[in-house]
């Protein structure tokens, strides 16, 4: 069952913070973060499994409430090269990984 | 690591035709993983393998198409039959993994299919 994801888009200026937020109905196992640029394949940003452990990037952070089977990625000091779109995927322990429609992100200077 | 290849990346084809794709993952990599993306839409489940084990189809794929992974190397995607919904991009991506999904998932950059 795919994820929900919000915001569906924001805008940003550089410096300022944003959080993203992905949940689930069904009981996780793990949740990913991509980034995809226009034009590109999404790229791996950052895993989090059930217990805890965290998978990624120094520069990036996300949170992984099990309990709610919510999943929260923070984006703080933006750049340009921030700009994107944003998906979650979510994973159950023998399923394979379902994304969410994306979050766009733009950063403007 | 060469990264994931995907093969063609671009292909025009007539309504009613039949088409097939190619993917060949990093070599170390065990799963392979096939997903279709629409322009607004993240990429949504088709198919994935571990080795040459098909694991699980998309219940929503129609019969149309197939993918195999023989030797548990390479990969091809056939769409028979082609009709215009099955426009779309048609990714690629493999992962060292278990059970459990803890590896992240290496995409090739994606077939795209124009179906006229």
């Amino acid at each position: 069952q795919q994820p929900v994801q919000s915001p569906q888009a924001v805008i940003l200026r550089e410096g300022e913070d944003a959080v993203i937020n992905c949940s689930s109905s069904k009981a996780l196992y793990s949740v990913h973060w991509y980034r995809q640029k226009h034009g590109e394949a999404p790229v791996f940003l950052m895993i989090l499994l059930k217990g805890g452990e965290q998978k990624g990037h120094e520069k990036i952070s996300a949170s992984f409430n099990e309990k709610k089977q919510q999943s929260s990625l923070y984006l703080t000091a933006s750049q340009l090269s921030y700009s994107g779109t944003y998906f979650c995927g979510t994973e159950g322990r023998n399923t394979p990984l379902v994304f969410g429609k994306g979050t766009r992100l733009s950063v403007i200077a | 690591d060469t990264g994931v290849s995907q093969d063609p990346r671009h292909k025009i084809t007539k309504r009613g035709q039949n088409v097939t794709f190619r993917c060949d993952p990093i070599s170390e990599h065990n799963r392979l993983y096939w997903y279709r993306q629409t322009l607004g839409q993240g990429p949504e489940f088709l198919t994935y393998f571990q080795n040459e084990a098909q694991l699980e189809k998309s219940r929503l794929l129609s019969d149309r198409f197939s993918a195999e992974r023989p030797k548990g190397s390479f990969s091809t995607l056939e769409i028979q039959r082609t009709e215009q919904g099955d426009s779309a991009m048609y990714l690629c991506a493999s992962s060292f993994g278990s059970q459990g999904g803890d590896s992240p998932l290496h995409f090739g950059n994606g077939t795209r299919l124009t179906v006229t």
